[in-house]
Protein backbone atom coordinates (compact mmCIF):
# COMPACT_ATOMS: atom_id res chain seq x y z
CA UNK A 1 0.00 0.00 0.00
CA UNK A 2 1.93 2.92 -1.05
CA UNK A 3 1.47 6.05 1.51
CA UNK A 4 2.24 8.67 -1.00
CA UNK A 5 0.83 9.10 -4.70
CA UNK A 6 3.18 10.66 -6.73
CA UNK A 7 2.07 12.27 -10.02
CA UNK A 8 2.83 12.26 -13.27
CA UNK A 9 5.53 9.64 -13.67
CA UNK A 10 7.06 11.84 -16.04
CA UNK A 11 7.16 15.18 -17.71
CA UNK A 12 9.16 16.67 -20.35
CA UNK A 13 10.05 20.86 -20.05
CA UNK A 14 11.40 23.56 -22.15
CA UNK A 15 14.35 25.27 -20.81
CA UNK A 16 13.35 28.34 -18.83
CA UNK A 17 10.09 26.63 -18.32
CA UNK A 18 8.33 25.54 -14.89
CA UNK A 19 7.80 21.49 -13.47
CA UNK A 20 5.29 20.70 -11.48
CA UNK A 21 5.15 17.78 -9.71
CA UNK A 22 2.06 16.81 -7.35
CA UNK A 23 1.89 14.17 -4.70
CA UNK A 24 -0.81 13.07 -2.25
CA UNK A 25 -0.77 11.59 1.10
CA UNK A 26 -3.83 9.98 2.94
CA UNK A 27 -1.25 9.65 6.91
CA UNK A 28 -2.78 12.90 8.89
CA UNK A 29 0.14 12.14 11.75
CA UNK A 30 2.86 12.67 8.47
CA UNK A 31 4.78 15.79 9.56
CA UNK A 32 7.50 15.82 7.60
CA UNK A 33 7.86 16.61 3.82
CA UNK A 34 10.93 16.05 2.09
CA UNK A 35 11.63 16.01 -2.03
CA UNK A 36 14.49 14.42 -2.97
CA UNK A 37 16.50 14.78 -6.55
CA UNK A 38 17.91 11.46 -8.08
CA UNK A 39 20.52 11.34 -11.06
CA UNK A 40 20.77 8.00 -12.66
CA UNK A 41 23.49 5.61 -10.49
CA UNK A 42 23.67 7.99 -7.71
CA UNK A 43 21.98 8.17 -4.45
CA UNK A 44 19.14 10.60 -3.68
CA UNK A 45 19.81 14.20 -2.44
CA UNK A 46 17.75 16.02 -0.31
CA UNK A 47 16.44 19.61 -2.07
CA UNK A 48 13.67 21.04 -0.28
CA UNK A 49 11.61 20.22 2.75
CA UNK A 50 8.49 21.53 4.17
CA UNK A 51 6.34 21.49 7.79
CA UNK A 52 2.67 21.22 7.56
CA UNK A 53 2.98 24.52 9.29
CA UNK A 54 3.83 26.38 6.59
CA UNK A 55 1.82 26.66 3.04
CA UNK A 56 5.24 27.47 1.16
CA UNK A 57 8.74 27.26 1.16
CA UNK A 58 11.11 28.59 -1.84
CA UNK A 59 14.98 27.85 -2.42
CA UNK A 60 16.16 29.40 -5.22
CA UNK A 61 14.60 28.13 -8.27
CA UNK A 62 12.75 25.33 -6.19
CA UNK A 63 8.87 25.55 -4.31
CA UNK A 64 7.19 23.88 -2.29
CA UNK A 65 3.34 24.32 -1.83
CA UNK A 66 1.53 22.35 0.67
CA UNK A 67 -2.17 21.81 1.39
CA UNK A 68 -2.94 20.29 5.03
CA UNK A 69 -6.63 20.20 4.13
CA UNK A 70 -6.02 18.43 0.74
CA UNK A 71 -3.54 16.32 2.11
CA UNK A 72 -1.49 17.39 -1.07
CA UNK A 73 2.23 18.82 -2.03
CA UNK A 74 4.03 19.61 -4.77
CA UNK A 75 6.72 20.94 -6.61
CA UNK A 76 7.41 23.49 -8.77
CA UNK A 77 10.93 23.90 -10.69
CA UNK A 78 11.25 27.04 -12.24
CA UNK A 79 13.77 28.66 -15.10
CA UNK A 80 13.89 24.77 -15.72
CA UNK A 81 17.46 23.91 -16.58
CA UNK A 82 19.32 20.73 -18.56
CA UNK A 83 20.65 20.59 -15.72
CA UNK A 84 17.86 19.65 -13.66
CA UNK A 85 16.72 16.83 -15.78
CA UNK A 86 16.34 14.31 -13.13
CA UNK A 87 13.70 12.27 -10.84
CA UNK A 88 12.70 13.72 -8.27
CA UNK A 89 10.67 11.92 -5.16
CA UNK A 90 8.66 13.50 -2.94
CA UNK A 91 8.56 11.44 0.49
CA UNK A 92 6.69 11.86 3.97
CA UNK A 93 7.60 10.91 7.19
CA UNK A 94 6.58 11.24 11.03
CA UNK A 95 8.53 11.43 14.09
CA UNK A 96 5.75 9.26 15.84
CA UNK A 97 7.22 6.65 13.37
CA UNK A 98 10.72 7.69 14.09
CA UNK A 99 10.90 9.98 10.36
CA UNK A 100 10.83 6.61 8.45
CA UNK A 101 10.52 8.00 4.54
CA UNK A 102 7.72 6.98 2.39
CA UNK A 103 8.20 7.87 -0.97
CA UNK A 104 6.41 8.88 -3.33
CA UNK A 105 6.75 6.70 -7.15
CA UNK A 106 9.08 9.06 -8.91
CA UNK A 107 8.84 11.60 -11.69
CA UNK A 108 11.69 11.62 -14.42
CA UNK A 109 11.92 15.45 -15.44
CA UNK A 110 13.16 15.76 -19.02
CA UNK A 111 14.67 19.42 -19.36
CA UNK A 112 14.79 20.13 -23.16
CA UNK A 113 17.30 22.78 -24.49
CA UNK B 1 32.82 16.40 5.85
CA UNK B 2 32.64 13.22 3.99
CA UNK B 3 28.77 12.57 3.87
CA UNK B 4 27.14 8.55 3.65
CA UNK B 5 29.69 6.40 2.33
CA UNK B 6 28.56 3.06 1.01
CA UNK B 7 30.88 -0.52 0.06
CA UNK B 8 31.06 -1.81 -2.21
CA UNK B 9 29.47 0.24 -5.29
CA UNK B 10 28.46 -3.10 -7.40
CA UNK B 11 28.83 -6.52 -6.65
CA UNK B 12 27.33 -9.33 -8.56
CA UNK B 13 26.04 -12.73 -6.74
CA UNK B 14 25.09 -15.71 -7.54
CA UNK B 15 21.14 -16.99 -6.12
CA UNK B 16 21.33 -18.69 -2.98
CA UNK B 17 24.39 -16.54 -1.82
CA UNK B 18 24.95 -14.39 1.13
CA UNK B 19 26.04 -10.52 0.77
CA UNK B 20 26.91 -7.80 3.22
CA UNK B 21 26.54 -4.06 2.91
CA UNK B 22 27.76 -1.50 4.25
CA UNK B 23 27.58 1.91 5.20
CA UNK B 24 29.22 4.84 7.35
CA UNK B 25 26.99 7.31 8.25
CA UNK B 26 27.69 11.51 7.82
CA UNK B 27 29.47 13.05 11.12
CA UNK B 28 27.14 13.78 14.21
CA UNK B 29 24.34 10.83 12.61
CA UNK B 30 23.20 8.27 14.80
CA UNK B 31 20.41 6.70 12.86
CA UNK B 32 21.16 4.52 9.98
CA UNK B 33 18.71 3.61 8.18
CA UNK B 34 18.50 1.08 4.71
CA UNK B 35 16.37 1.25 1.25
CA UNK B 36 15.63 -0.68 -0.99
CA UNK B 37 15.05 0.82 -4.42
CA UNK B 38 14.48 -1.75 -8.09
CA UNK B 39 14.98 -0.23 -11.07
CA UNK B 40 12.08 2.69 -11.76
CA UNK B 41 10.49 2.60 -8.56
CA UNK B 42 11.11 4.75 -5.04
CA UNK B 43 13.33 3.79 -2.61
CA UNK B 44 11.25 1.12 0.30
CA UNK B 45 11.99 1.34 3.68
CA UNK B 46 13.77 -1.90 4.82
CA UNK B 47 14.74 -1.18 8.46
CA UNK B 48 16.46 1.22 10.82
CA UNK B 49 19.08 1.12 13.43
CA UNK B 50 19.45 3.39 16.39
CA UNK B 51 21.60 3.10 19.50
CA UNK B 52 22.70 -0.77 17.65
CA UNK B 53 18.97 -1.84 17.63
CA UNK B 54 17.04 -2.44 15.39
CA UNK B 55 14.27 0.24 15.63
CA UNK B 56 12.01 -0.01 13.03
CA UNK B 57 11.24 -3.06 10.05
CA UNK B 58 9.45 -2.65 6.82
CA UNK B 59 7.96 -5.52 5.03
CA UNK B 60 10.56 -7.18 3.98
CA UNK B 61 11.41 -11.05 4.61
CA UNK B 62 13.97 -12.41 7.82
CA UNK B 63 16.20 -13.14 5.21
CA UNK B 64 17.32 -9.21 5.46
CA UNK B 65 18.95 -8.33 8.36
CA UNK B 66 21.14 -5.79 9.97
CA UNK B 67 23.48 -4.25 12.64
CA UNK B 68 24.69 -0.95 13.91
CA UNK B 69 28.49 -0.62 15.27
CA UNK B 70 28.84 1.84 18.19
CA UNK B 71 30.70 4.10 15.69
CA UNK B 72 27.22 4.25 14.33
CA UNK B 73 28.10 2.21 11.41
CA UNK B 74 26.08 -0.42 10.13
CA UNK B 75 25.69 -3.46 7.96
CA UNK B 76 22.94 -5.16 6.02
CA UNK B 77 23.00 -8.53 5.44
CA UNK B 78 20.92 -10.49 3.14
CA UNK B 79 20.80 -14.43 3.09
CA UNK B 80 19.70 -17.25 0.19
CA UNK B 81 19.80 -14.45 -2.31
CA UNK B 82 17.06 -14.29 -4.86
CA UNK B 83 16.72 -12.83 -8.54
CA UNK B 84 14.23 -10.26 -7.09
CA UNK B 85 16.84 -8.98 -4.68
CA UNK B 86 18.46 -7.00 -7.92
CA UNK B 87 18.46 -3.62 -6.54
CA UNK B 88 19.72 -0.23 -5.75
CA UNK B 89 20.12 -0.68 -1.84
CA UNK B 90 20.41 2.64 -0.28
CA UNK B 91 21.85 3.67 3.10
CA UNK B 92 20.66 6.78 4.62
CA UNK B 93 21.86 8.45 8.16
CA UNK B 94 19.93 10.92 10.06
CA UNK B 95 19.88 12.88 13.37
CA UNK B 96 16.26 13.81 13.91
CA UNK B 97 14.43 14.00 10.81
CA UNK B 98 16.95 15.15 7.92
CA UNK B 99 18.02 12.16 6.09
CA UNK B 100 21.09 11.95 4.30
CA UNK B 101 21.81 9.26 1.58
CA UNK B 102 24.77 7.54 0.25
CA UNK B 103 25.62 6.46 -3.48
CA UNK B 104 24.20 3.42 -3.27
CA UNK B 105 25.34 -0.27 -3.86
CA UNK B 106 24.32 -1.87 -6.78
CA UNK B 107 23.64 -5.32 -6.60
CA UNK B 108 22.86 -7.82 -8.89
CA UNK B 109 21.89 -11.34 -8.64
CA UNK B 110 21.84 -14.22 -11.56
Amino acid sequence: QQQVKQSPQSLIVQKGGISIINCAYENTAFDYFPWYQQFPGKGPALLIAIRPDVSEKKEGRFTISFNKSAKQFSLHIMDSQPGDSATYFCAASTDSNDYKLSFGAGTTVTVRA
Amino acid sequence: DAGVTQSPTHLIKTRGQQVTLRCSPKSGHDTVSWYQQALGQGPQFIFQYYEEEERQRGNFPDRFSGHQFPNYSSELNVNALLLGDSALYLCASSFGFQAFFGQGTRLTVV
